[in-house]
């Protein structure tokens, strides 16, 4: 079964570094998102992404992220500048047209700001 | 603004059969899902629903009510690899919508 897939598993940064986490999404899929989970919180909505631009984004989402469709598979994450409050998973998850169609997740990378 | 709520923890017997709740209030809807997230991995996609009732697939339902802003997920025959959190999601528009999360249940299968 097709996946998304999300590289690397695990980042570990220094505070004030740049950052970029990579997703590749399912091949047919077309719209993109991404999401974060502080430890032991819930699911939180950062960003979509469809026909190369943003479709919308949350309040979390400032000017200290960018995402980007470089290529026709890749879909990634920048944070400019990390600050410890950024620690988090990081989910990518794409999905098909039709509204019915349910969001498949990646198995996220974990951020480790220091 | 968005809620949605639902028990942080729930225990049940391996075998038995367990309902996770998830009651709802958010500026629109146009559907629910729920998902399955086991520690440290991904949510992955269980049932969805839109329309008021009962979806049925395999061990695993999931019933709406529109008009009470409720939900919820029946497991059945329990086995100890259900113990996972389990997330409610609302999608609250229809389009490019992201999912609105609950903090989910975090359900343990004892033996």
């Amino acid at each position: 079964e097709p996946e998304v897939t999300q590289t690397p598993s695990h980042q570990v940064t220094q505070m004030g570094q740049e950052v970029i986490l990579r997703c590749v999404p399912i091949s047919n899929h077309l719209y993109f998102y991404w999401y974060r989970q502080i430890l032991g919180q819930k699911v939180e909505f950062l960003v979509s992404f469809y026909n190369n631009e943003i479709s919308e984004k949350s309040e979390i989402f400032d000017d200290q992220f960018s995402v980007e469709r470089p290529d026709g598979s890749n879909f990634t994450l920048k944070i400019r500048s990390t600050k410890l409050e950024d620690s988090a998973m990081y989910f990518c998850a794409s999905r098909t047209d039709g509204k019915n169609q349910p969001q498949h997740f990646g198995d996220g990378t974990r951020l480790s700001i220091l | 603004g968005q809620n949605i709520d639902q028990p942080t923890e729930m225990t049940a017997t391996e075998g038995a059969i367990v309902q996770i709740n998830c009651t709802y209030q958010t500026s629109g809807f146009n559907g629910l899902f729920w998902y399955q997230q086991h520690a440290g991995e991904a949510p992955t996609f269980l049932s969805y629903n839109v329309l008021d009732g009962l979806e049925e697939k395999g061990r695993f339902s999931s019933f709406l009510s529109r008009s009470k802003g409720y939900s919820y997920l029946l497991l059945k025959e329990l086995q100890m690899k259900d113990s996972a959190s389990y997330l409610c999601a609302v999608r609250t528009t229809s389009g490019n919508t992201p999912l609105v999360f609950g903090k989910g249940t975090r359900l343990s299968v004892i033996a």
